[in-house]
Formats: structure tokens, sequence, C-alpha cells
């Protein structure tokens, strides 16, 4: 597509469940990166992927948060047992390679009640 | 986690007058982006910059990387009320092969 796509747009969760954010990055693209963004605060640098490489997880706040790239393309943020700490904006954003210009998805609302 | 220092954190001026917000570091990156973020969207890239002392322009805005890669400012000139919204600095590679984001500047521009 032509920018970098995010489902779900939103999304409300019950405390204790799983959930499953998807990052569809700009075709091309090899670096991947997630962020949080809390209410009202600055972007938290979760995980990022380039290319073939290992990713980079050293924002990943808990066991409980784990992403994967399959293909090279599409990423998938996994939260296990979700708490109401978890809630807040997750942004996804993509670049052509590393040390270029990254383009921003929309986010993903995640809500834990 | 790491975060640039970005300031000031809130602006709120007129319409027309001209804005200026900076972000410094303590480390070096290679390439400075700077991005406006609207409520319930996410960040928009507005200018990149790769080179040290580098000033680049985009309509009413300008942006320079520092010379001593540790820094960067954004300008906007004559602002209007659709200028309203958190600008972000971020940087680039240097020690990290992360994109750390500096702490958000709110403006507010009033018509």
């Amino acid at each position: 597509g032509a920018g970098v796509s995010q489902s779900p747009s939103n999304k409300v969760t019950e405390k204790g469940k799983d959930v499953e954010l998807r990052c569809d990055p700009i075709s091309g693209h090899t670096a991947l990166y997630w962020y949080r963004q809390s209410l009202g605060q600055g972007l938290e640098f979760l995980i990022y992927f380039q290319g073939n490489s290992a990713p980079d997880k050293s924002g990943l706040p808990s066991d409980r948060f784990s992403a994967e790239r399959t293909g090279g393309s599409v990423s998938t943020l996994t939260i296990q047992r979700t708490q109401q700490e978890d809630s807040a904006v997750y942004l996804c954003a993509s670049s052509r390679q590393l040390n270029t210009e990254a383009f921003f998805g929309q986010g993903t609302r995640l809500t834990v009640v | 986690g790491q975060q640039l220092n970005q300031s000031p954190q809130s602006m709120f001026i007129q319409e027309g007058e001209d804005v200026s917000m900076n972000c410094t570091s303590s480390s070096i990156f290679n390439t400075w982006l700077w991005y406006k973020q609207e409520p319930g969207e996410g960040p928009v890239l507005l200018i990149a910059l790769y080179k040290a002392g580098e000033l680049t322009s985009n309509g009413r805005l300008t942006a320079q990387f520092g010379i001593t890669r540790k820094d960067s400012f954004l300008n906007i000139s004559a602002s209007i009320p659709s200028d309203v919204g958190i600008y972000f600095c971020a940087g680039l590679g240097g020690a990290t092969n992360k994109l750390i984001f500096g702490t958000g500047t709110l403006l507010a521009v009033q018509p």
C-alpha cells in the first residue's frame, strides 16, 4: 500500500487476555519499528527489525511482549496476559533501510479494562 | 527508555508569530528527523536532515542539523492555526540504530 497500515485501529480487551496487533509496512521497506505512546507522553521504543538480522528487542518492557516479522514484511506485536498499564497507542513505522526517514502508521489504541 | 531533551515543552502563541524549538542529546546522531503529531494520528514526517550543519526548509518550516551532531532545531515562520499539534524530534544512527524520540513540544496557536 501507499503507507504504513495498522490493524485494528482500536482494541478493547479484558485484563489477562492476549492481544495481537498487526503492521503492514510500506512495500520494499526493510526496517520496521514498534513504539508505544501512553496518553500525553512521548514515543517509547519497543523493538525494531532490519532485513534478516536479529531484531533489537531491547525496548520490550516485559516477557509478556513479543513481536515477529514474517517474510520481511508484515509484523505482529503480541501482548500476553494484558494488564491495565499496557493501555496505550501502539505505533508502527517503516523505513527503506536503517538510518533513513521512517514513516508511521496511525496506530492501534489498546484499552485494557 | 532513552529520550532526547526537547524544549520548550509547550508553546502558546498568536497566529502569525514565529516559533522555534530544539533538541539536544548527549550522543551523536547521523540523522535528525522532525515529526508533527495531531490528536488520534500517527506522527507525520516534516523534515529529514542527514549532514552536520545542514539547513533544510519545507515551506514555512526550517530545520538545522547541529554541527556537533548532538542537536537540532526547528523553526516555523508565520504560524497559522493548523500548525497546532505536538512536534517531535528524533535521532537516528550514531551509537544506536534505534530511532530515538524527543519528549515533544506542544504548540497551540490562537487565531
